[in-house]
């Protein structure tokens, strides 16, 4: 299964944007790039989902690499709520294993 | 209804004990989900059912025993768990295991059941 490789951690300031980029070098032509988040004592949320395009939702915008080996998750204004841990996984809609492998992801702390 | 409802919030259990995890959604998914979470680490798949059926076992111990009696529900049956399988237990649905078309195949966690072995 293709990797992904995300920071261990990051930090943002309240009501600013925050960029959290992946990396998924090996990612194939059918693998679809899917980020989920969990908030403390909550189960995982999905977030965003996208192949090849730049997608958009209420949550956060998803920008993808031209080439596809690494996107950026957007959160365009990071509330105290938005701190999380934030996976991105590859998920591969071909013949390969469809479920949800979750990586390390990366910590979001927000500062008031 | 959108949501993934799991009983007990909280167990203990003995080494000896027979105890068991509830999971229920209303919302006509027909995949369902156990996955496990030790404490500051990623949820790891266990289970997957679909429609109804045991799709995928990720080589879990036999102490873990899931069921699944109807697309509402499923169950988690333990019995005679070790002090290491005390962690977090998670159920998750979604509308069926893959979307070829969209890609989605969201899945909706539940809030999960924290086991305490002791």
């Amino acid at each position: 299964d293709a990797k992904t490789t995300q920071p261990n951690s990051m930090e943002s300031n309240e009501e600013e944007p925050v960029h959290l980029p992946c990396n998924h070098s090996t990612i194939s032509g059918t693998d679809y790039i899917h980020w989920y988040r969990q908030l403390p004592s909550q189960g995982p949320e999905y977030v965003i989902h996208g192949l090849t395009s730049n997608v958009n939702n209420r949550m956060a915008s998803l920008a993808i690499a031209e080439d596809r080996k690494s996107s950026t998750l957007i959160l365009h204004r990071a509330t105290l709520r938005d701190a999380a841990v934030y996976y991105c996984i590859l998920r591969d809609s071909g013949a390969g294993s469809y479920q949800l492998t979750f990586g390390k992801g990366t910590k979001l702390s927000v500062i008031p | 209804d959108t949501e993934v409802t799991q009983t007990p919030k909280h167990l203990v259990m003995g080494m000896t004990n027979k105890k068991s995890l509830k999971c229920e959604q209303h919302m006509g998914h027909r995949a369902m989900y156990w996955y496990k979470q030790k404490a500051k680490k990623p949820p790891e798949l266990m289970f997957v059912y679909s429609y109804e059926k045991l799709s995928i076992n990720e080589s879990v111990p036999s102490r873990f025993s899931p069921e699944c009696p109807n697309s509402s529900l499923l169950n988690l049956h333990l019995h005679a768990l070790q002090p290491e399988d005390s962690a977090l237990y998670l159920c998750a649905s979604s509308q069926d295991i893959r979307d070829i078309k969209s890609g989605a195949n969201v899945l909706t966690f539940g809030a999960g059941s924290r086991l305490t072995v002791l």
